[in-house]
């Protein structure tokens, strides 16, 4: 166990569908990502999160919408995907904020969620 | 632009052998390095991290090599056994962004 879940653990869901992926950490960090990891490509940093602030957005699309309301629970809310969407969802949490590049960086993973979309 | 890769997406060795997994970064400005290891159905999992102040890194059975003239990487497993079998990830820690560049991974599979 790393102290990242991640809820649910398996998705389907149709392109006219409203979903959200769940993650909690229990580590006490002070950031939190998203990550999209799909068959044929490296892991794909989709959102950070930094204090609850949103710190980074790598172009993802807009049918993904990140919310943290906290610094111990991060959500992505999914609404009008792709089959293309279809992938495992990882989240993560480090200790330092991305922007503290002095100090040890370690990301800790949760399960991920698999989501296929129909 | 950014990018890590890795020189061998597959590896298969006979269990008890030693394992070595390579990993190539093109930011000679990257100072922090990471190995992970994804079993299936999990996510990645921290093995062992090194600075580039330093050369090589030990850990329990792992140890890191970072060559810094060539932007090297590689992971060493002693005495693979069963439970190595996953596919290993080196990450890099980019100095134009907030965050990790990931290699798309090499497969360890090993062989009884």
């Amino acid at each position: 166990e790393t102290g990242v879940t991640q809820t649910p653990r398996h998705l389907v869901m149709g392109m006219t569908n409203k979903k959200s992926l769940k993650c909690e950490q229990h580590l006490g960090h002070n950031a939190m990502y998203w990550y999209k990891q799909s068959a044929k490509k490296p892991l794909e940093l989709m959102f950070v999160y930094s204090l609850e602030e949103r710190v980074e957005n790598n172009s993802v699309p807009s049918r993904f919408s990140p919310e943290c309301p906290n610094s111990s629970h991060l959500f992505l809310h999914l609404h009008t995907l792709q089959p293309e969407d279809s992938a495992l969802y990882l989240c993560a949490s480090s200790q330092d904020t991305p922007q503290d590049r002095e100090a040890t960086d370690t990301q800790y993973f949760g399960p991920g969620t698999r989501l296929t979309v129909l | 632009g950014e990018s890590v890769g890795l020189h061998l997406p597959t590896l298969s060795v006979q269990e008890g052998d030693n394992s070595i997994i390579n990993c190539a970064y093109s930011n000679s400005a990257s100072d922090y390095f990471i190995w992970y290891k994804q079993e299936s159905g999990k996510g990645p999992q921290f093995i062992i991290d090194i600075r580039s102040n330093m050369d090589k890194r030990q850990g329990q059975r792992v140890t890191v090599l970072l060559n810094k003239t060539v932007k090297h990487l590689s992971l060493q497993i002693a005495a693979t056994q069963p439970g190595d079998s996953a596919v290993y990830f080196c990450a890099e820690n980019s100095p134009y962004g907030q965050n990790f560049v990931f290699g798309p991974g090499t497969r360890l599979s090993v062989l009884p």
